[in-house]
């Protein structure tokens, strides 16, 4: 079985522009979160989708939003990029069952740099 | 808040000697208990999940969970060069709640 895959894995970008991050979970995985991985800041969540549906969301602005879509792939936006938003951006899935052996396998992830 | 503190290391044993790894949390209603194991540059990969006191044996690995001490543990026997990695702590309620991380344990085995 194919894992979890993201696109693109390395991106660019300069401050203020926005930028959209892909992520196609494992087949029949129904749940894709998302988290921001900084050297200081460690794994942060950003936000959980299952079924088309936000289910979870941390504690980050609202320059990041996300969409799921019916066959449960996701992707993640975030607007006005600042310098700050540098980091390492992994998605994982998981099939989204309300039960404490609920496991979530991650991506590869996207490397961003905002200069 | 959910908090999940972990001994930033770095840790560095010999090759063949046991690693330990220690990880406590905050949240008393914290059901599902994972170790994963992320290389420099890479993704974080599961090495073992836990839902129940006691250990849990597989491989070279053996997590154990104490959840009146609100503790939860890897031991890798037999440590090799390739273990050499940061290790995560994660923990959640459980089903739909989201994973708290800790901010990992850096692992050197040295040959």
């Amino acid at each position: 079985k194919a894992g979890v895959t993201q696109t693109p894995r390395y991106l660019i970008k300069t401050r203020g522009q926005q930028v959209t991050l892909s992520c196609s979970p494992i087949s029949g995985h129904r749940s894709v979160s998302w988290y921001q991985q900084t050297p200081g800041q460690g794994l942060q969540f950003l936000f959980e989708y299952f079924s088309e549906t936000q289910r979870n969301k941390g504690n980050f602005p609202g320059r990041f939003s996300g969409r799921q879509f019916s066959n449960s792939r996701s992707e993640m936006n975030v607007s006005t990029l600042e310098l700050g938003d540098s980091a390492l951006y992994l998605c994982a899935s998981s099939l989204g069952l309300a039960e404490i052996t609920d496991t979530q396998y991650f991506g590869p992830g996207t490397r961003l740099t905002v200069l | 808040q959910k908090e999940v503190e972990q001994n930033s290391g770095p840790l560095s044993v010999p090759e063949g000697a046991i690693a330990s790894l220690n990880c406590t949390y905050s949240d008393r209603g914290s059901q599902s208990f994972f170790w994963y194991r992320q290389y420099s540059g890479k993704s974080p990969e599961l090495i073992m999940s836990i839902y129940s006191n006691g250990d849990k044996e597989d491989g070279r690995f053996t997590a154990q969970l104490n959840k009146a001490s609100q503790y939860v543990s890897l031991l890798i026997r037999d440590s090799q060069p390739s273990d050499s990695a940061t290790y995560l702590c994660a923990v959640t309620g459980g089903g739909s709640e989201k994973l708290v991380f800790g901010k990992g344990t850096k692992l050197t085995v040295n040959p």
